[in-house]
């Protein structure tokens, strides 16, 4: 079965850092594209940023609001995709969710359960 | 950046209705559109790619359509099921979201 789980969400102070990790399972990971998406409570989607496979570079793009601050890594030996969250602000609050890109028609068509982070004091 | 609006925010309708959301990019995106189906507390589904591309395992009242700047989606017959939100999406923007209610 086709898979992506996230994990390493919680509750972090303003300012602090945290990581999250989507392990994919069920398909050839290195493959594909990987984005990030969150979702603000009782909020809309919200593009994070994506890393492309080793073949187009592995290389990221992140949306306006985080660029600077996170960063998507990806291990294709351990179908892992990262996103290293620093200088977390109290509107970085949501539920994260991982998602595999289709680079061909530019859509997202798996999607993880989600995991949620709280940012507060 | 391109954006994308959504219409109408909020939907009612009943079992049996037709339904369509239309979706509007600032710029012209070709067919670079994706619809999706969410349901509280869980994960968005793909419904449509390419602006009218089914996909796999989606029933055939989903329907998408445009290109440009004007896209729809239309659920030929509202089902209990199809209670939920519905986002479109330019690879990089999401519109807002219109949520379906029951009338």
């Amino acid at each position: 079965e086709v898979q992506l789980v996230e994990s390493g969400g919680g509750l972090v102070q303003p300012g602090r850092s945290l990581r999250l990790s989507c392990t994919a399972s069920g398909f050839t990971f290195g493959d594909y594209a990987m984005s990030w998406v969150r979702q603000a409570p009782g909020k809309g989607l919200e593009w994070v940023g994506f890393i492309r496979s080793k073949a187009y570079g592995g290389t990221t793009e992140y949306a306006a609001s985080v660029k600077g601050r996170f960063t998507i890594s990806r291990d294709d030996s351990k179908s892992i995709a990262y996103l290293q969250m620093n200088s977390l602000k109290t509107e970085d609050t949501a539920v994260y969710y991982c998602t595999r890109v289709i680079a061909a028609v530019d859509a997202f068509d798996i999607w993880g359960q989600g995991t949620m982070v709280t940012v507060s004091s | 950046d391109i954006q994308m609006t959504q219409s109408p925010s909020t939907l009612s309708a009943s079992v049996g209705d037709r339904v369509t959301i239309t979706c509007r990019a600032s710029q012209s995106i070709s067919s670079w559109l994706a619809w999706y189906q969410q349901k509280p507390g869980k994960a968005p589904k793909l419904l449509i790619y390419k602006a009218s591309s089914l996909e796999s395992g989606v029933p055939s009242r989903f329907s998408g359509s445009g290109s440009g700047t004007e896209f729809t989606l239309t659920i030929s017959s509202l089902q209990p099921d199809d209670f939920a939100t519905y986002y479109c999406q330019q690879f990089r923007t999401f519109g807002q979201g219109t949520k379906v209610e029951i009338k």
